[in-house]
């Protein structure tokens, strides 16, 4: 099982970026998706986008297309998450985690095994 | 549609068996995954491909899936059980993913 260790909190004004990672050890994360989850103080849990790193095409949840970015590192094997346009509803807690795929005949289960510890952004003036 | 739809609380006594649902179109092409989440931490996923546990989840664990709905079985609830459970799929093109609202388990 891969272990995902990501930065520490970051403390943001309204209308700035943040760069949260996400380092991976005990597997090389090339051909599996890195998907970013984030969850807002007692809120659920928000899918924003991913990246199969082999692909390299990431999708966004249209919630966030425009302002965020996902990538990935392979010679680090690390996954960057950049958020833009900063404001106070992003306060939240970020999490990356790993996706895995199963396919059973013509259904598919996809699932996230691994997580990272969270990282928490906080957007105060 | 790309919507998971999950009842906000239940509540099992100590023991007994609760079931807790996930409602969505996607389900009929990709089987939910179910996490556990307990405040200050990161979710763990505790159920995968309709019925399978990783490592280390209890077998009172179980899942099912009926046409548009899929379930997470707790048999036996312990107090540790207590917590958020959270479904989790694809959206029906997908191409991207999608959380239920989670469903707050309270064991008395």
């Amino acid at each position: 099982q891969v272990q995902l260790v990501q930065s520490g909190a970051e403390v943001k004004k309204p209308g700035s970026s943040v760069k949260v990672s996400c380092k991976a050890s005990g597997a090389k994360f090339t051909t599996y998706e890195i998907s970013w989850v984030r969850q807002a103080p007692g809120q659920g849990l928000e899918w924003m986008g991913g990246v199969i790193p082999v692909f390299g095409t990431p999708k966004y949840a249209q919630k966030f297309q425009g302002r965020v970015t996902v990538t990935t590192d392979e010679s680090t094997n690390t996954a960057y998450m950049e958020l833009n346009s900063l404001r106070s509803e992003d306060t939240a807690v970020y999490y990356c985690a790993r996706g895995l795929v199963k396919w059973f005949g013509e259904l598919a289960s996809h699932y996230l095994d691994s997580w990272g510890q969270g990282t928490l952004v906080a957007v105060s003036s | 549609s790309s919507e998971l739809t999950q009842d906000p609380a239940v509540s099992v006594a100590l023991g007994q068996t609760v079931r807790i649902t996930c409602q969505g179109d996607s389900l009929r092409r990709y089987y939910a995954s179910w996490y556990q989440q307990k405040p200050g931490q990161a979710p763990i996923l505790v159920i995968f491909a309709q019925n399978s546990r990783p490592s280390g989840i209890p077998d009172r664990f179980s899942g099912s899936t009926s046409g548009n709905t899929a379930s997470l079985i707790i048999t036996g609830a312990r107090a540790e059980d207590e917590g958020d459970y959270y479904c989790h799929s694809r959206d029906s093109s997908g191409n991207h993913q999608v959380f239920g609202a989670g469903t707050r388990v309270t064991v008395l």
